[in-house]
């Protein structure tokens, strides 16, 4: 069964709207978590690494005040992305490692983005 | 030069056919490998990792190569269902952090 869980799967909305997506380790405890932006027929990129009760660490190119993460909790990492523009549509995914450093990472459902 | 590279493909093969893919990575630093699999519109599923020593499960077999910085996968007796876009993914020695392949498509004919 799933390990990681992520919601909403889908999102419509019009421009300049801010929305919140939930990142859920289920059963597990994940201090650390990561967060992907794929588009059409592309790879993964890594956006940023979601880290329990401290900032996160935004890979380059990212913007940290559009894409707010944050980590309160040991099972929830959330990110909000703020005022969404077209541009913005894609597919948001997270993942989080379940048994630790140098294990194989396991990933939510994914969140398809839809900006009008 | 990208992190990791993978041919894109797409591998169009029969059913039943035996086919093979190659990941080549930059970074010597890098010290675990994975292959994940994902279907269209869908999130990567673990397909297995892979260990020096080379690994099987079942149809799919595993290598690492150090010395020319390379992984591969090997799919035998290619099923309709193996159908979809393999990801190879190499992780830094003490992080945490994944760098993707672009993804080979394969796609398995009847």
């Amino acid at each position: 069964g799933a390990v990681v869980s992520q919601h909403p799967s889908w999102v419509i909305c019009k421009s300049g709207t801010s929305v919140k997506i939930e990142c859920r380790s289920l059963d597990f405890q994940a201090t650390t978590m990561f967060w992907y932006r794929q588009f059409p027929k592309q790879s993964l990129m890594l956006m940023a690494t979601s880290n329990e009760g401290s900032k996160a660490t935004y890979e380059q190119g990212v913007e940290k005040d559009k894409f707010l993460i944050n980590h309160a909790s040991l099972t929830l990492s959330t990110l909000t992305v703020t005022s969404a523009h077209p541009e913005d549509s894609s597919f948001y995914i997270c993942s989080a490692p379940l048994h630790g450093r140098n294990q194989p990472q396991h990933f939510g459902d994914g969140t398809r983005l839809s900006i009008l | 030069r990208k992190e990791v590279e993978q041919d894109p493909g797409p591998f169009n093969v029969p059913e039943g056919a035996t086919v093979a893919f190659n990941c080549t990575y930059s970074n010597s630093a890098s010290q675990s490998f994975f292959w994940y699999r994902q279907d269209c519109r869908k999130e990567p599923k673990l397909l297995m990792s892979v260990y020096s020593s080379g690994n099987e499960d079942g149809r799919f077999t595993a290598q690492l190569n150090r010395a020319s910085q390379y992984i591969s996968l090997l799919i035998r007796d290619s099923k309709l269902s193996d159908s979809a876009t393999y990801l190879c993914v190499s992780l830094f020695s003490g992080t945490y952090k994944y760098i993707f392949g672009t993804g080979t498509r394969l796609k398995v004919l009847a």
